[in-house]
C-alpha cells in the first residue's frame, strides 16, 4: 500500500552494527506494528504501537527496540545485529476507530541480511 | 502458547481446479482477516469475517468463519494463475490481552 512507506528497501549489515529501520504513514492510523517473516514463515510479530506514548513488546522482541516518533512515524532498530535476524522486515498499520479496524495496512516491507 | 495453523503449508494445482487452505486457531478469535502475499509482495488486506458461521463471496473466493469461530476457509474455484501466491489468516484473540496472531499461510502455484 503506497500510503505505507519504508525506508530503506533492501539493507546488508554486520554483525555487531546498529541499524534502523523506518516507517512512515500518512493513512491516519493510530496503531502501527513491525513484523519479520522467514522463508517458509507466516508473519512474527516484533512490537506495536497503539498511539504515540503507547509501546508493547510482540512475540519476538529481543534484539529490538522501537520508536514512535510521531503517529504517522514507527522506527525499528537492531542495537547489535545479528545473522539469524536476517529476514523481511514489514511495517503495517491499522485503524482502531473504524469499523473493521483489525484490519492492517503493510509496506512494502525492508529486506535485512546480517552478514 | 496461542497458535493459529493453516493448511496445507503448500498446494500445487493445475489451472482450473479448485483450492482450499484451512485455519484453526487454538483460541476463539473475535473476528479473522485474510490476506494475499504475492510472491515478492506484502500482504494484502482481502477480507474480514466477524460473525460465528459466516460466509463471504468474493467473485471466485468464497471465505467461512466457523461455529465456534477458532477456524476459517479460503475456497477459491477455478484457479488462475493470478492466484499465484501465499495466503494467511489472522485474527484477534477473543479474551485476554490484545493479541493480533498471523497464521502459518498457505502457499498456492498454479501451473498453466
Amino acid at each position: 500500500d503506497a500510503d505505507v512507506t519504508q525506508t530503506p528497501r533492501n539493507r546488508i549489515t554486520k554483525t555487531g552494527k546498529r541499524i534502523m529501520l523506518e516507517c512512515s504513514q500518512t493513512k491516519g492510523h493510530d496503531r502501527m506494528y513491525w513484523y519479520r517473516q522467514d522463508p517458509g514463515l507466516g508473519l512474527r510479530l516484533i512490537y506495536y504501537s497503539f498511539d504515540v506514548k503507547d509501546i508493547n513488546k510482540g512475540e519476538i522482541s529481543d534484539g529490538y527496540s522501537v520508536s514512535r516518533q510521531a503517529q504517522a512515524k514507527f522506527s525499528l532498530s537492531l542495537e547489535s545485529a545479528i545473522p539469524n535476524q536476517t529476514a523481511l522486515y514489514f511495517c503495517a498499520t491499522s485503524d482502531q476507530r473504524r469499523q473493521g479496524g483489525d484490519t492492517q495496512y503493510f509496506g512494502p516491507g525492508t529486506r535485512l541480511t546480517v552478514l | 502458547g496461542q497458535q493459529v495453523m493453516q493448511i496445507p503449508q503448500y498446494q500445487h494445482v493445475q489451472e482450473g481446479e479448485d483450492f482450499t487452505t484451512y485455519c484453526n486457531s487454538s483460541t476463539t478469535l473475535s473476528n479473522i482477516q485474510w490476506y494475499k502475499q504475492r510472491p515478492g509482495g506484502h500482504p494484502v488486506f482481502l477480507i474480514q469475517l466477524v460473525k460465528s458461521g459466516e460466509v463471504k463471496k468474493q467473485k471466485r473466493l468464497t471465505f467461512q468463519f466457523g461455529e465456534a469461530k477458532k477456524n476459517s476457509s479460503l475456497h477459491i474455484t477455478a484457479t488462475q494463475t493470478t492466484d499465484v501466491g501465499s495466503y494467511f489468516c489472522a485474527g484477534v484473540t477473543a479474551s485476554g490481552t490484545y493479541k493480533y496472531i498471523f497464521g502459518t499461510g498457505t502457499r498456492l502455484k498454479v501451473l498453466a
